[in-house]
């Protein structure tokens, strides 16, 4: 069985670019969470995506946003990136929100 | 919100000795996993513990959920136990984990 799969692995954007993310979660999964790590931060929830509606949001502006479609892949967008954008994005699927999480290899974004 | 503490935040051992790792959390959780953050930084499921005692293979934890803590055994470790091992607890509605700051262990050969 496929694991959650994340585009790109790595990604170079200049400031005030913007980007979409993408994850495509377990077969039969439908939450899709995003994560954000930073030295500095941790790790640091995003949003949760379950049956293509947002159900849990974390404390990010609004510059950062997802949307999940019905095949339940997810992706997320960072608009008029900054250079503090630049992380690990993590996500994770999960079949519902209480129900063992697995995350793909992540996305490490760096901003220029 | 809940927060997460883990101890201690660095460990560093002879390969073959035992070591626990501590996770204390500030409130009721319905989930709860250990990960091991590997070097390219994927996040390795270890146990999905909300409570109670689990084990595989050297690997055990133990989560006692009415006095918020979770702990981590690793016996006898080698050298590739050797990453930062987080706890990640979550709340009562959806998949919103909290991360603890995590235990950077060392195995040194």
């Amino acid at each position: 069985k496929a694991g959650v799969t994340q585009t790109p692995r790595y990604l170079i954007k200049t400031r005030g670019q913007q980007v979409t993310l993408s994850c495509s979660p377990i077969s039969g999964h439908r939450s899709v969470s995003w994560y954000q790590q930073t030295p500095g931060q941790g790790l640091q929830f995003l949003f949760e995506y379950f049956s293509e509606t947002q159900r849990n949001k974390g404390n990010f502006p609004g510059r950062f946003s997802g949307r999940q479609f019905s095949n339940s892949r997810s992706e997320m967008n960072v608009s008029t990136l900054e250079l503090g954008d630049s992380a690990l994005y993590l996500c994770a699927s999960s079949y519902w929100g209480g129900a063992e999480a697995f995350f793909g290899q992540g996305t490490r974004l760096t901003v220029v | 919100g809940i927060q997460v503490e883990q101890s201690p935040p660095d460990l560093i051992l002879q390969e073959g000795a035992n070591s626990t790792l501590r996770c204390n959390f500030s409130d009721s959780v319905n989930n709860l996993q250990w990960f091991h953050q590997n070097p390219w930084g994927q996040l390795i499921n270890l146990f999905y513990i909300p409570s109670g005692t689990k084990q595989n293979g050297r690997l055990s934890a133990t989560t006692v959920a009415t006095e918020r803590y979770s702990l981590l055994y690793i016996s006898s470790s080698q050298t590739t136990d050797s990453g930062v091992y987080f706890c990640a607890v979550g709340g009562n509605y959806g998949q919103n984990f909290v991360f603890g700051p995590g235990t950077r262990l060392s195995v040194l050969p």
